[in-house]
């Protein structure tokens, strides 16, 4: 069985540029989640997708932060414009009922 | 609100020693436990979860954990350490949405990095 499939797995921007990242679930998991990890925390939750529909973004800064999942099963986060903070890994999760799985994340510098 | 905190920063072992990772939680109600490991550079992997039933759960690469309600914990065990475990291990959190289904929301903890000695 693949796993979650993430791109790109770097990128490095300039402040107030914008970026894009995509992600690609466990075939039939209907749950998504985009995490945000600075280094040396744990994975804070930006927003969960059941299909093509939101359940949770509480967590996601709207003012910059974007994601879709046009067709319930690929999804893309994007930032716009991007702040020195936004430096971390983003990483994307799908789950079913044996448990939520994760992508290698997109490690992003923003300098 | 859920939290999830794991009381050790940073723990090192000797390669062949037992070994036992920290995890306290709190949630209003059952929870759903997890602990993933992440190696450098790496997305995470999970190592076993509790949902119900048994409190002593057993997990890929010969890891346990065990539920224990009046302390709200559920730490991470290793009868014997190997080098290959060195990474940074992390406890969560969860619990059902009113959707039901596979929808939880995960709290992690800060994470505890193992160092093992050979």
């Amino acid at each position: 069985e693949a796993g979650v499939a993430q791109s790109p797995r770097y990128k490095i921007i300039e402040k107030r540029q914008s970026v894009a990242f995509w992600c690609n679930p466990i075939s039939g998991h209907a749950t998504l989640y985009w995490y945000q990890q600075i280094l040396g925390q744990g994975p804070k939750l930006l927003i969960q997708f059941q299909n093509n529909g939101v359940v949770d973004d509480s967590q996601l800064p709207k003012d910059r932060f974007s994601a879709e999942r046009l067709k319930g099963v690929d999804s893309t986060l994007k930032i716009q414009p991007a702040k020195l903070e936004d430096s971390a890994v983003y990483l994307c999760a799908s789950s079913s009922p044996k448990g939520q799985f994760f992508g290698p994340g997109t490690r992003l510098t923003v300098l | 609100a859920q939290s999830v905190t794991q009381p050790d920063i940073h723990i090192t072992v000797s390669e062949g020693a037992s070994l036992e990772l920290r995890c306290n939680y709190s949630y209003g109600a059952t929870p759903y436990l997890f602990w993933y490991v992440q190696s450098p550079g790496q997305g995470l992997q999970l190592l076993l979860k509790y949902f119900s039933g048994d409190t002593l759960v057993q997990g890929i690469k010969g890891f346990e954990a065990e539920f224990k309600r009046s302390q709200s914990s559920f730490n991470l065990r290793k009868p014997s350490v190997h080098w290959s475990d060195a990474a940074e291990y992390f406890c969560a959190v969860g619990g059902r949405l009113s959707s039901g289904g596979s929808n939880y929301k995960l709290t992690f903890g800060k994470g505890t990095l193992l160092t093992v000695n050979p």
